[in-house]
């Protein structure tokens, strides 16, 4: 039983470049959630999708955009990479709006 | 805005030992805590989960507590190992939903032989 795998693992990319960080479940959770970690602060949400069809900004959206593929899939795209944008990124599902999470192993960018 | 307080920031302590995190939060209204373990370069995996009426919850050799009244929560590692090391972070859910969570900064914490 995978859980929640993300893809990729690691990233350097250059200021100005695009790509999509990939994310998928198969809990046949309904929720979707993605993170960003940076060093001193507690994990902060950048978007989250309730259910399938649905995606709402969280508290750092700036700069990214998501995309609910089907139930299983949430991939997060930075559209113009910034060095701001430096990060550990985690991906995380639940059943519900308020069940546990369940988190990836993380994919770490950095844009130079 | 919602807060949640971890101390100490970090601690090494000896293979064997126990050892006590502190949370204090802010959330309210409250639906759940939780403690998370992450290992160095993994993501975060839920330790144990309490609701407002839960007091105590154990996982193996860690006991989390929750004082509701004072908003306060602890994790206790007993006899501790070396695969311990990690840093726990404390989340507290509000009644509104995971899109709200509030996430402490994790108690980093050395073990060593």
């Amino acid at each position: 039983n995978a859980g929640v795998t993300q893809t990729p693992k690691f990233q350097v990319l250059k200021t100005g470049q695009s790509m999509t960080l990939q994310c998928a479940q198969d809990m046949n959770h309904n929720s979707m959630y993605w993170y960003r970690q940076d060093p001193g602060m507690g994990l902060r949400l950048i978007y989250y999708s309730a259910s399938e069809g649905t995606t709402d900004k969280g508290e750092v959206p700036n700069g990214y955009n998501v995309s609910r593929l089907n139930k299983r899939e949430f991939s997060l795209r930075l559209e113009s990479a910034a060095p701001s944008q430096t990060s550990v990124y985690f991906c995380a599902s639940s059943t519900g709006p308020v069940t546990e999470a369940f988190f990836g192993q993380g994919t770490r960018l950095t844009v130079v | 805005k919602n807060q949640v307080e971890q101390s100490p920031q970090s601690l090494i302590i000896l293979e064997g030992k126990n050892c006590t995190l502190q949370c204090n939060y802010t959330v309210s209204p409250f639906s759940n805590l939780r403690w998370y373990k992450q290992d160095t370069g993994r993501g975060p995996v839920s330790l144990t989960i309490m609701t407002f009426s839960e007091n105590t919850k154990s996982n193996g050799r860690y006991t989390a507590t929750l004082d509701a009244d004072t908003k306060q929560s602890s994790l206790h590692i007993t006899a501790s190992q070396l695969s311990d090391s990690a840093s726990y972070i404390c989340v507290v859910s509000p009644y509104y939903g995971n899109n709200r969570l509030a996430f402490g900064k994790g108690n980093q914490v050395v073990v060593i032989p």
